[in-house]
């Protein structure tokens, strides 16, 4: 869905650099979400917002954190990246006017980060 | 967060009924029940989701047991495109966190 676009696609990095991928969406949706996927399993939460001013942890924060720049737009940072961090990281996004407990998200294409 | 149990895998012949079902024994009185999919190379999308009655989209349908422990997911005739895999989901709507909580899933297998 071109709607929910995230930079870069792929990502080969090396332990302790720094590295930040980028979430935009078109959609005019308040709250954005960040997800991680390991190799057979599930997504996981690592950080959500429900507006610019309002960010809160997931599941799995340590290691991570993230900025609300704007509606549209939602960064998540590995200050100093390690092998572990290797994963399929996903951005969503939902409108935030209905109840949460039904409302869609949407997804993004994912990022592939490799930490070597 | 209350769990769910799905199959790990399952095969269908393309054009067949798929039922895909899913146990939620400990779900709460007001938890929704969402069914999402990921196809290969792709971020998850949403399928159907409900309450207590069943659903029906142009997507699927969802049928949902009287006592709410378990649901099961219905694609009429599964295509090729079809084969992803399948996570039910239960959303607590006495909160509003806004959270996916995500299972392994079902990895459907849809044979020509």
């Amino acid at each position: 869905d071109a709607d929910v676009t995230q930079t870069p696609r792929n990502r080969i990095t090396k332990t302790g650099k720094r590295i930040m991928l980028e979430c935009s969406q078109t959609k005019g949706h308040d709250r954005m979400y960040w997800y991680r996927q390991d190799p057979g399993l599930g997504l996981r939460l690592i950080y959500y917002s429900f507006d610019v001013k309002d960010i809160n942890k997931g599941e799995i924060s340590d290691g991570y954190s993230v900025s609300r720049q704007a509606q549209a737009k939602f960064s998540l940072s590995l200050e100093s990246a390690i092998p572990n961090q290797t994963a399929l990281y996903f951005c969503a996004t939902s409108v935030g006017r209905d109840g949460a407990h039904q409302e869609t998200q949407y997804f993004g294409p994912g990022t592939r980060l490799l930490v070597l | 967060d209350a769990k769910t149990t799905q199959p790990n895998s399952m095969e269908s012949n393309e054009e067949e009924p798929v039922h895909l079902p899913c146990n939620h024994s400990t779900i709460s009185g007001t938890d929704y029940i969402h069914w999402y999919r990921q196809l290969p190379s792709q971020g998850p999308e949403y399928v159907i989701h409900g309450l207590t009655s069943n659903v029906n989209n142009r997507m699927a349908s969802l049928a949902i047991a009287e006592d709410r422990k378990s649901s099961t997911l219905i694609l009429h005739r599964a295509t090729l495109r079809d084969a992803a895999v399948y996570y039910c989901i239960l959303r607590d709507g006495s909160g509003n966190t806004g959270k996916l909580i995500f299972g392994q899933g079902t990895t459907l297998q849809v044979k020509p």
